[in-house]
């Protein structure tokens, strides 16, 4: 069973750049969750995906936006990059009809934005 | 709205050292209770979950929690700490009635003189 996966590890961009991270779900699993966490923080929940549409979302503004492909995969789009915008970026999968929300995370995309 | 309130930002154990740690959270219906940990350079780990039944949860590592619905609290624990336990440890919560997003306190810092 693979586990969930982010691509790439670290990435460094300047403000006012987009940026996209990747993130393939664990298998079986049909639903994928996105969270930002800034240094010293929790995870912030960004905004989820299941059958390739958002479903529920965080206190992010537009320039947030993210995609889920047929596979399951998906991406999270950032706009307009701002200082603050650096973090370490979280994917987490789960599957959808479960009432327990056992999210299942992965290692992570740390931004950098200079 | 809700939150997850933890109460020690650093923790600073010897080895041996009997440890507690305090989550409450705000949210009057019925939640999933989670604790994740994330080891120096490693990404998020479910540590133990709370869905229903024994409010008494053994998780991973010799770690519990206990849920006590009237206090809004899940405390994490263990007996004897090692030095490898030094971590953050995320407290965390999510709405049974809304498969999307789960909310994490603000983390606490444990770290363990060998």
């Amino acid at each position: 069973e693979t586990g969930v996966t982010q691509s790439p590890t670290h990435l460094i961009k300047t403000r006012g750049q987009q940026v996209t991270l990747r993130c393939s779900s664990q298998s079986g699993h049909n639903t994928v969750s996105w969270y930002q966490q800034a240094l010293g923080q929790g995870p912030q929940f960004i905004f989820q995906y299941y059958r390739e549409e958002e479903n529920g979302r965080g206190n992010f503004p537009p320039r947030f936006s993210g995609l889920q492909f047929p596979n399951y995969s998906s991406e999270l789009n950032v706009n307009a990059l701002e200082l603050d915008d650096s973090a370490l970026y979280l994917c987490a999968s789960s599957f959808q009809g479960s009432s327990y929300n056992e999210q299942f995370f992965g290692p992570g995309t740390r931004l950098t934005v200079l | 709205a809700q939150s997850v309130s933890q109460h020690n930002h650093h923790v600073i154990l010897s080895e041996a050292a009997s440890l507690e740690l305090g989550c409450n959270y705000s949210y009057g219906g019925t939640v999933n209770l989670f604790w994740y940990v994330q080891y120096p350079g490693q990404h998020l780990q479910l540590l133990l979950k709370y869905f229903s039944g024994d409010p008494l949860v053994k998780g991973i590592k010799g770690f519990e929690a206990e849920f006590i619905k009237s206090k809004f609290s899940f405390n994490l624990r263990k007996p004897s700490v090692q030095w490898s336990d030094t971590a953050e440890y995320f407290c965390a919560v999510s709405i049974r009635s809304s498969a999307s997003k789960i909310i994490f306190g603000s983390g606490t810092r444990l770290s363990i003189r060998p």
